[in-house]
């Protein structure tokens, strides 16, 4: 069964510009959840997608959005980008069986420089 | 809201030896999973083991073995016979127990090097 796939998997942006990154789940699996990783911030939560509805969201601004299509393939967009939104994007998906606590499974991520 | 801490930022363990990675982290919840994720420089994220708190049997993973000490809130990682490719950035994260939907709370991570 294939990965979790991201595509771009490197991106150049200016800052004021928009991104568009997308993730394709595990085969099967319905919730989708995205990451920033950053050096100084560590890993932190973006948002949480399940049949098309965002469920949980971390505390990030307005800017960070996404969406979930019902295929459960997922995008998340970011507006007017800053110097400080570079950074590894991270998707993860997982089953999600109607119980929670099920494993998130990583893609490679997707490489966001803002110059 | 939860917090994951990883004392140590880096450690290094000889081949084929035994080195222990520390969590600790703090919660009031009673149910709730762990995870210790792996990320070498290819920076794929990748499980390599999963506690349910439920459980008080230590989770195993072939070399991989977790001590989960409830009452102490803590949730160390035993990598046994150690090899070159287990030189990677280890994260401990936490998820709560939730009616709907989850997220994982990471530690700081712990940059293992194992020397040949």
């Amino acid at each position: 069964k294939a990965g979790v796939t991201q595509t771009p998997r490197y991106l150049i942006k200016t800052r004021g510009q928009q991104v568009t990154l997308s993730c394709s789940p595990i085969s099967g699996h319905r919730s989708v959840s995205w990451y920033q990783q950053t050096p100084g911030q560590g890993l932190q939560f973006l948002f949480e997608y399940f049949s098309e509805t965002q469920r949980n969201k971390g505390n990030f601004p307005g800017r960070f959005s996404g969406r979930q299509f019902s295929n459960s393939r997922s995008e998340m967009n970011v507006s007017t980008l800053e110097l400080g939104d570079s950074a590894l994007y991270l998707c993860a998906s997982s089953l999600d069986r109607g119980r929670t606590g099920d494993t998130q499974y990583f893609g490679p991520g997707t490489r966001l420089t803002v110059l | 809201a939860q917090t994951v801490t990883q004392s140590q930022p880096e450690m290094s363990v000889q081949e084929a030896e035994t080195v222990t990675l520390s969590c600790t982290y703090d919660t009031s919840e009673s149910n709730y999973y762990l995870f210790w994720y792996k990320q070498p420089p290819s920076r794929q994220m990748i499980l390599v083991i999963r506690q349910e708190a439920y459980k008080q049997q230590n989770a195993t993973e072939n070399r991989f073995s977790v001590n989960f000490q409830k009452a102490a809130k803590s949730f160390s990682l035993k990598i046994s016979d150690s090899q070159l490719g287990d030189t990677a950035m280890y994260f401990c994260a936490f998820m709560k127990r939730e009616t709907s939907g989850s997220r994982l709370t990471f530690g700081e991570g712990t940059q293992l090097t194992v020397n040949p």
